[in-house]
C-alpha cells in the first residue's frame, strides 16, 4: 500500500533562517506531488505541484521554493523565513485521474 | 480555473441529529469531486469521491454525498452524527481526466457535534 511521510512534524525557526521540509512517498511510481499551506483558521493554499522529476509549477509568488530530486521525493525550501511563513504544511500525492492523499503535515512556527 | 464554495464556515449540531455540509463548484465541465476530513493537527483524510457513475456516493464513517450536475453541487450528508465527527471538512474538485494535475479546495466547514 502507499504511504506518505513528512518530516519534521514540528519546527520552530527564527525569522531569517533557512527552511527545508521533506516529503517522501512509498508504494507508487511517478506520482503527482503537491505542497500546500494552511494558515491558522484558513483553508488550503496550493504552493507547488510537480508532475515529474525536476518539473515544478509554482502557484503563489513568495520566498519559498520546491524541488523534486527523485521520483518520490519532494522538498520545500526557503533561504530566509518570514513571520508570514508560519503555518501547517501539507504534502500530498495523486495519480492520473485519481484523488489526493495527504501526509501528516509539518507545523512551522517562525519566531 | 475552478472555484469551490463552502457556504457554511461552521455548523453546530447535536449528537444523533442529521447534518448536511454544502459545497458548490464553479464549472459545469467534467470534474471529479471529493470530500476530505481533517482532525486537529493532522493531514486530510479522504471521505468519499465522485469520479463517474451513480450520483449518490457513499463513503467512510457513514457519510454520503450527492452529485448534482445542474446545480453544480456536491453536498455531504450524514443521517446521525457522533461526537467523533467533530472535525473540519473540505470539499475539493479536480479537472477530471483532462486536467488532473490541480485540485481546488473550498475554505472548509467546521462541524461541531454537541452532546
Amino acid at each position: 500500500s502507499q504511504t506518505i511521510h513528512q518530516w519534521p512534524a514540528t519546527l520552530v525557526q527564527p525569522v531569517g533562517s533557512p527552511l527545508s521540509l521533506e516529503c517522501t512517498v512509498e508504494g507508487t511510481s511517478n506520482p503527482n506531488l503537491y505542497w500546500y499551506r494552511q494558515a491558522a483558521g484558513r483553508g488550503l493554499q496550493l504552493l507547488f505541484y510537480s508532475v515529474g522529476i525536476g518539473q515544478i509549477s509554482s502557484e503563489v509568488p513568495q520566498n519559498l521554493s520546491a524541488s523534486r530530486p527523485q521520483d518520490r521525493q519532494f522538498i520545500l525550501s526557503s533561504k530566509k523565513l518570514l513571520l508570514s511563513d508560519s503555518g501547517f504544511y501539507l504534502c500530498a500525492w495523486s495519480v492520473l485521474g485519481g484523488e489526493q492523499y495527504f501526509g501528516p503535515g509539518t507545523r512551522l512556527t517562525v519566531t | 480555473a475552478q472555484s469551490v464554495t463552502q457556504l457554511d464556515s461552521q455548523v453546530p449540531v447535536f449528537e444523533e441529529a442529521p447534518v448536511e455540509l454544502r459545497c458548490n463548484y464553479s464549472s459545469s465541465v467534467s470534474v471529479y469531486l471529493f470530500w476530505y476530513v481533517q482532525y486537529p493537527n493532522q493531514g486530510l483524510q479522504l471521505l468519499l469521491k465522485y469520479l463517474s457513475g451513480s450520483t449518490l456516493v457513499k463513503g467512510i464513517n457513514g457519510f454520503e454525498a450527492e452529485f448534482n450536475k445542474s446545480q453544480t453541487s456536491f453536498h455531504l450528508r450524514k443521517p446521525s452524527v457522533h461526537i467523533s465527527d467533530t472535525a473540519e471538512y473540505f470539499c475539493a474538485v479536480s479537472g477530471g481526466p483532462y486536467n488532473f494535475n490541480k485540485f481546488y479546495f473550498g475554505s472548509g466547514t467546521k462541524l461541531n457535534v454537541k452532546p
